[in-house]
This record gives structure tokens, C-alpha cells and sequence, in this order.
């Protein structure tokens, strides 16, 4: 148990539509990073959100857009769905600033996308 | 970010031998983290190596970290059913904004009884 919940566990798409995946992050952790992980890989850093804030992307299009809350809490958005978005969606949240950031990342279980 | 390549890829042993799975990178690493990831869930932190030479120890794991630290090696003692999973080395990238990574692909081991 890491405190990281994410949802859905599971969802299939069809090529075109759009997704939100969700993530709360642990108490007391203020930043979220996502990750796409397809099958037989190492996940792979979409971006990552601080104070409500875009801080950091991968090399990931336009169409994968997120959002942080006040609460901490985050969305991925995944516009026009490709075959190959098929993947785990893994959310990691973290500590930045403050005595309580030991650099430890703290994953959920993931949401897997199947696009047809 | 660089590219981390991790060998082997895959791995099957009996349970009590012992292994070494190994993270190279042609650039310097700033610091490496090692996670295991077992199916159906998201990898957790085993180890962060950040001086060249480094070596730190989990129960049967031991972690080294390269004097020029661009390689590290896990290296697992008497291997277990439960070792069993997905094992991936990790840059840390971003400064102090923890949780950037660029991870490798990863070694799949699976430890027989």
C-alpha cells in the first residue's frame, strides 16, 4: 500500500476518443508525476505537475494534457486515442521543498488502457 | 536525458542461485535509483545510489554504483520465488523536483522453486 490510488484500473477505448485517468497522491505529498509504461517496457515520463502546475514534460504530444488540484489531486487527458496509447498509466506522487522531501517516489497500481 | 540500457533482459533461475543484473549508461549518472515492479502493480523503491563506489545492501540484495558512475549492478544472494518480478534502474532527472526518472526496460526475473 503506497497511499496512491488511482482510476480506473482497467478501461477500453476506441482509435478518436478521448480518456481521463485520475490519481490522488499520498497525504502530504504536494507533487505528481505520470508515466506511461507499455507492455515488456520501463514506464516512460509523460510530465509531472507542482503547484497546480505543468513542471516538467516528456516527449509526449499536445493531446496528453493534465491537470493538478488544490487537494493535490490529478487527471491525464488523452485526447484522440492511438492504438498506440495501449499502456499502464502509472501516476507517482513525491514531496518537493520542506524537510519532508527524502526523494522518494511513491507509485499506484496504474490504470491500463486498451485502445481498439 | 540519456538512454539506459539494463542486461540481460530476461532472466530465469532456481530458487538459491545467485544473479547480477546490470544498468549502463554512456553519460555520467547524477544519481540512480533501483525499483522492482511486480505484475499488476506500480514499481516500488528499493535503493538510491548517488557517490561512484557506492555500495549499499538489502537483506540478500547489494547495490553498486560505478566509481564513474555511469554503471550499477543488483546482485541477489540466494534467490527466492518471491524475488520473482520486473527489476529497473531509474536516472533521477529535474534537480530537486523529485520524480522525474528515466527508467531502462527493464530485467525480467522469475526465480523457480
Amino acid at each position: 500500500e503506497t497511499g496512491v490510488t488511482q482510476s480506473p484500473t482497467h478501461l477500453i477505448k476506441t482509435r478518436g476518443q478521448q480518456v481521463t485517468l485520475r490519481c490522488s497522491s499520498q497525504s502530504g505529498h504536494n507533487t505528481v508525476s505520470w508515466y506511461q509504461q507499455a507492455l515488456g517496457q520501463g514506464p516512460q515520463f509523460i510530465f509531472q505537475y507542482y503547484r497546480e502546475e505543468e513542471n516538467g514534460r516528456g516527449n509526449f504530444p499536445p493531446r496528453f494534457s493534465g491537470l493538478q488540484f488544490p487537494n493535490y489531486s490529478s487527471e491525464l487527458n488523452v485526447n484522440a486515442l492511438e492504438l498506440d496509447d495501449s499502456a499502464l498509466y502509472l501516476c507517482a506522487s513525491s514531496r518537493t521543498g520542506g524537510n519532508l522531501n527524502t526523494g522518494e517516489l511513491f507509485f499506484g497500481e496504474g490504470s491500463r488502457l486498451t485502445v481498439l | 536525458t540519456q538512454l539506459l540500457e539494463q542486461s540481460p533482459q530476461f532472466l530465469s533461475i532456481q530458487e538459491g542461485e545467485n544473479l547480477t543484473v546490470y544498468c549502463n549508461s554512456s553519460s555520467v549518472f547524477s544519481s540512480l535509483q533501483w525499483y522492482r515492479q511486480e505484475p499488476g502493480e506500480g514499481p516500488v523503491l528499493l535503493v538510491t545510489v548517488v557517490t561512484g563506489g557506492e555500495v549499499k545492501k538489502l537483506k540478500r540484495l547489494t547495490f553498486q554504483f560505478g566509481d564513474a558512475r555511469k554503471d550499477s549492478s543488483l546482485h541477489i544472494t540466494a534467490a527466492q520465488p518471491g524475488d520473482t518480478g520486473l527489476y529497473l534502474c531509474a536516472e533521477v532527472f529535474g534537480g530537486t523536483s523529485y520524480g522525474k526518472l528515466t527508467f531502462g526496460q527493464g530485467t525480467i526475473l522469475t526465480v523457480h522453486p
